[in-house]
């Protein structure tokens, strides 16, 4: 099993359109979480990171669910730009930013 | 603004050849990372570095090797490339302290082909 799993899609979606990408994740004893952006053949981006509260930026929210060992990403109102992939990425604890990805979840906006 | 800089961006080499892919960070970083990042599959850890001189394995060492003799760099090496080493390479460094995705940096990464 993969330690941090998420739908590879891709999502095609309308702009203005909103929608939601989930992931889970298998070591109870990860410690932080994050959404990172990559666009094609470029580097990851943190896009925000993920408090158990949940936490909003713009038309990004993201949710965790400890319990569940689940995390999910909604986006709003959705933009040509938007169209990348999303990573979902959580660390453990133990230090150096050890990070463990999840292998990406397309998304295409069109027009 | 942090740099992590990747100095060969596409790379084309014959099965059996020794590489080396080099990486520079400009923010003085204590940790350095090597990725690999395959279709379907994520970013793996190769290989990281938390000190001048000191690595560590990460989930996928086999035929790599790296090294670190200034705080700046981390170079990754191919012994000898084999086919099922085409990937693309990311170099990262981060700050200790908190581990927080905030203080990752990624370099642009390094398009390996091997024939």
């Amino acid at each position: 099993r993969k330690e941090v799993e998420q739908d590879p899609g891709p999502f095609n979606v309308p702009e203005g359109a909103t929608v939601a990408f989930n992931c889970t994740y298998s070591n109870s004893a990860s410690q932080s979480f994050f959404w990172y952006r990559q666009d094609c053949r470029k580097e990851p981006k943190l896009l925000m990171s993920v408090y158990s509260s949940g936490n909003e930026d713009g038309r990004f929210t993201a949710q965790l669910n400890r319990a569940s060992q689940y995390i999910s990403l909604l986006i709003r109102d959705s933009k040509l730009s938007d169209s990348a992939t999303y990573l979902c990425v959580v660390s453990l604890s133990g230090g150096y930013n050890k990070l463990i990805f999840g292998a990406g979840t397309r998304l295409a906006v069109h027009p | 603004d942090v740099k992590v800089t990747q100095s060969s961006r596409y790379l084309v080499k014959r099965t059996g050849e020794k590489v080396f892919l080099e990486c520079v960070q400009d923010m003085d970083h204590e940790n350095m990372f090597w990725y690999r990042q395959d279709p379907g599959l994520g970013l793996r850890l190769i290989y990281f570095s938390y000190d001048v001189k000191m690595k560590e394995k990460g989930d996928i060492p086999e035929g790599y090797s790296v090294s670190r003799e200034k705080k700046e760099r981390f170079s990754l090496i191919l012994e000898s490339a084999s086919t099922n080493q085409t990937s693309m390479y990311l170099c990262a460094s981060s700050t200790n302290g908190w581990a927080g995705g905030n203080t990752i940096y990624f370099g642009e990464g390094s398009w390996l082909t091997v024939v």
